[in-house]
């Protein structure tokens, strides 16, 4: 299984709600990342995890809570979001990165946000 | 900031051409990779080429990487309208947490059957 599985694919939330996203790989990958994406540009790192615990966080909002729960799950919480917020949210797993750094991400399709 | 840069921006060729993308980088690297993306979809890994190598090819796709002027090119052979896609390169910056894989702003391409 070589797949990484994001629900849900669309998501419509007001500025008051709490949602969550979700994120799920049986590949025994270590390492897992969200991404945000505007359209026609590249994706921008959000967090990364690596055995469970949050080892980057790019100064992402509050607003954004990522969790980890164990190593083959990986979810964003969202709350009070902003319009400016809506975008494409990917998710990615690897093997941890050694010395080097030589490992590929496997991404999920994504989920598509929007922020009323 | 951006790791890699990529030109051109959008690119539109006939089916049976190649096409050509490439993307310049700022800091040393470990390695590059390239990913391609259909429109609203995940990124799928293509290649990845280390700071050793100077050539890697994978069927129809050849990248090539010059260190010296941080930049690498993705050349894909004899197109097809399938390959209509965005195209990264991406490259591994060190961070106190770890390595951190950052996107180059990304080239589109557009292959007309």
């Amino acid at each position: 299984d070589t797949e990484v599985t994001q629900t849900p694919k669309h998501l419509v939330m007001g500025m008051t709600n709490k949602k969550s996203l979700k994120c799920e790989q049986h590949m025994g990958h270590r390492a897992m990342y969200w991404y945000k994406q505007k359209a026609k540009k590249p994706p921008e790192l959000m967090f990364v995890y690596s055995y469970e615990k949050l080892s980057i966080n790019e100064s992402v909002p509050s607003r954004f809570s990522p969790e980890c729960p164990n190593s083959s799950l990986l979810n964003l919480h969202l709350h009070a979001l902003q319009p400016e917020d809506s975008a494409l949210y990917l998710c990615a797993s690897s093997h941890t990165k050694g010395r080097t750094g030589d490992e590929k991400l496997f991404f999920g399709s994504g989920t598509q946000l929007s922020v009323l | 900031s951006q790791q890699g840069e990529e030109d051109p921006q959008a690119l539109s060729i006939q089916e049976g051409e190649n096409a050509t993308m490439n993307c310049s980088y700022k800091t040393s690297i470990n390695n590059l990779q390239w990913y391609r993306q259909n429109s609203g979809r995940g990124l799928v890994h293509l290649i990845l080429i280390r700071s050793n190598e100077r050539e890697k090819h994978s069927g129809r796709l050849r990248v090539t990487l010059d260190t010296s002027k941080k930049s690498s090119s993705l050349l894909i052979t004899a197109s097809r309208a399938a390959d209509t896609a965005s195209y990264f390169c991406a490259t591994d910056a060190r961070d106190t947490g770890g390595f951190k894989t950052i996107f180059g702003a990304g080239t589109r391409l557009f292959v007309k059957a």
